[in-house]
C-alpha cells in the first residue's frame, strides 16, 4: 500500500540552527499535512498542502509540497527551545484515510 | 516502525445505530492506547485515553457512555459509537504508545476511521 517515508528520525540541532524534516512517497499524493507533538502532548495540526510546487510560511517555519506532490519538507529556521517536539506528515489516502510518517524529533542541544 | 491499523476505515450508518472501530498494534504491545476525533484542517481532538485492563479515562466534554472504549489485550482497543448521530459524524483516529527502555515511549498513529451517520 501507499507509504509514507519521513526522515531522519532525530535531528539534533544547536539552538539557533535550521532544521529541516523530509517526506517522500513513491505515489503521487492528493495532499499532505504537517503536525507538531510536543513532549507528552498530542499532535497539533500545522499546515495542510495540496497544490503542486507549493511553498507555505508560518513565521520561521517553512513548507514545500514538490512539484509532482511525492515530497514535501519542513523547514525552521533559527530553532528555539519551543520548537522541540516530533513533527510528523501525514498524507491523504485515497480511502481518506492518513498514512503517517514516522515523525522526525527536534532535539535541541544543550 | 511500528504499525497500527483501524478497520473499518469508512463507515456509513443510520442515525441510531452503533459502530464499532477497531484499533489493533500489529508488531507490538500497546500498554496505553489513544481516541482522537478531528475536523478536517483541525488538530486531534483527544477523547479519551485507555490502559491494557483498566477503564479509560475520557477528557472532559466526552460521553463515555455514548464512546464507550474497550482495551481488552495489548494489541487490540475498540471504541463504539452507540446511538450515532449525524453530529458524531467525524474522523476518528487511535494511537497506540509502545514503552521502550526505560521510561522512554513511542506513539505511533493508525490511518484513521471515516464515520458519516446519515
Amino acid at each position: 500500500g501507499q507509504q509514507v517515508m519521513q526522515i531522519p528520525q532525530y535531528q539534533h540541532v544547536q539552538e539557533g540552527e535550521d532544521f529541516t524534516t523530509y517526506c517522500n512517497s513513491s505515489t503521487t499524493l492528493s495532499n499532505i499535512q504537517w503536525y507538531k507533538q510536543r513532549p507528552g502532548g498530542h499532535p497539533v495540526f500545522l499546515i495542510q498542502l495540496v497544490k503542486s510546487g507549493e511553498v507555505k510560511k508560518q513565521k520561521r517555519l517553512t513548507f514545500q509540497f514538490g512539484e509532482a506532490k511525492k515530497n514535501s519538507s519542513l523547514h525552521i529556521t533559527a530553532t528555539q527551545t519551543t520548537d522541540v517536539g516530533t513533527y510528523f506528515c501525514a498524507a491523504r489516502g485515497s480511502n481518506y484515510q492518513l498514512i503517517w510518517g514516522a515523525g522526525t524529533k527536534l532535539i535541541i542541544k544543550p | 516502525g511500528a504499525v497500527v491499523s483501524q478497520h473499518p476505515s469508512w463507515v456509513i450508518c443510520k442515525s441510531g445505530t452503533s459502530v464499532k472501530i477497531e484499533c489493533r498494534s500489529l508488531d507490538f504491545q500497546a500498554t496505553t492506547m489513544f481516541w482522537y476525533r478531528q475536523f478536517p484542517k483541525q488538530s486531534l481532538m483527544l477523547m479519551a485515553t485507555s490502559n491494557e485492563g483498566s477503564k479509560a479515562t475520557y477528557e472532559q466534554g466526552v460521553e463515555k457512555d455514548k464512546f464507550l472504549i474497550n482495551h481488552a489485550s495489548l494489541t487490540l482497543s475498540t471504541l463504539t459509537v452507540t446511538s450515532a448521530h449525524p453530529e458524531d459524524s467525524s474522523f476518528y483516529i487511535c494511537s497506540a504508545r509502545e514503552r521502550l527502555a526505560g521510561v522512554h515511549y513511542e506513539q505511533f498513529f493508525g490511518p484513521g476511521t471515516r464515520l458519516t451517520v446519515l
